[in-house]
């Protein structure tokens, strides 16, 4: 079964730095990827997903994720971060076959100081 | 607004009761997901159904059971509490036949659940 591992829980920033949060996860073949945001009291929401093509994708709101596949590794960057940013980001993962019922990573919670 | 909605918001409930979550998906959904959220097991996906029909299960405990009407709308009940029962309970929607690679799901609000 695949896993998905996001190393920082916690990740606390001032305005206008840069961010970069990490996302491995397992499986031999072929997978799409995700990541969503939940702000503060609200519902998961998409921030950008990836399927084939350009191992960099764009989101909405200034985010990005690069697509390594040698390192089973999909990190979500943004260069210049918002207080707006605060929120709970999480990682996905579903083979591409079978169930495709995404796995989760554990999340991790970014606080952005103004 | 995604457009799933769940009710009810908030339920406090104590240890051996039993409950029952509601989500309604989007316009259009046939599938709907069931997932937990608790601060020591992330994201968890529970069970899945399309248009009635139970599609795929996750770890979900014997103690709960869900179901899909006709009207689409899903619950999710979870009996015999205990106090580790004690989470947020997500469902999700998405378009696609038995989900589908490029299947986005769209989230609801919540319930969350404290078993007292």
């Amino acid at each position: 079964a695949q896993s998905v591992s996001q190393h920082n829980h916690h990740v606390i920033l001032s305005e206008a730095a840069s961010l970069e949060l990490g996302c491995n996860y397992s499986y031999g073949g072929t997978v799409n990827l995700f990541w969503y945001v939940q702000y503060p009291g609200q519902h998961l929401q998409l921030l950008l997903k990836y399927f084939s093509g350009d191992p960099l994708v764009k989101g909405i709101k200034g985010f990005e994720a690069e697509f390594i596949k040698s390192k089973f590794s999909f990190n979500l960057r943004k260069p210049s971060v918002q207080w707006s940013d605060t929120a709970e980001y999480f990682c996905a993962v579903n083979p591409s076959g079978g169930s495709y019922i995404p796995t989760f990573g554990r999340g991790t919670s970014l606080i952005v100081h103004p | 607004d995604s457009g799933v909605t769940q009710t009810p918001k908030h339920l406090i409930t104590a240890t051996g009761q039993r409950v029952t979550l509601r989500c309604s998906p989007r316009s259009g959904d046939l599938s709907v997901y069931w997932y937990q959220q608790s601060l020591d097991q992330g994201l968890q996906f529970l069970i899945q159904y399309y248009n009635g029909e139970e599609r795929a299960k996750g770890n979900i405990l014997e103690r709960f059971s869900a179901q899909q009407f006709p009207d689409l709308h899903s619950e999710l009940n979870l009996s015999s509490l205990e106090l580790g029962d004690s989470a947020l309970y997500f469902c999700a929607s998405s378009a696609s036949l038995a989900g589908g690679p490029h299947n986005e799901q769209f989230f609801g609000p919540g319930t969350r659940l404290t078993v007292l």
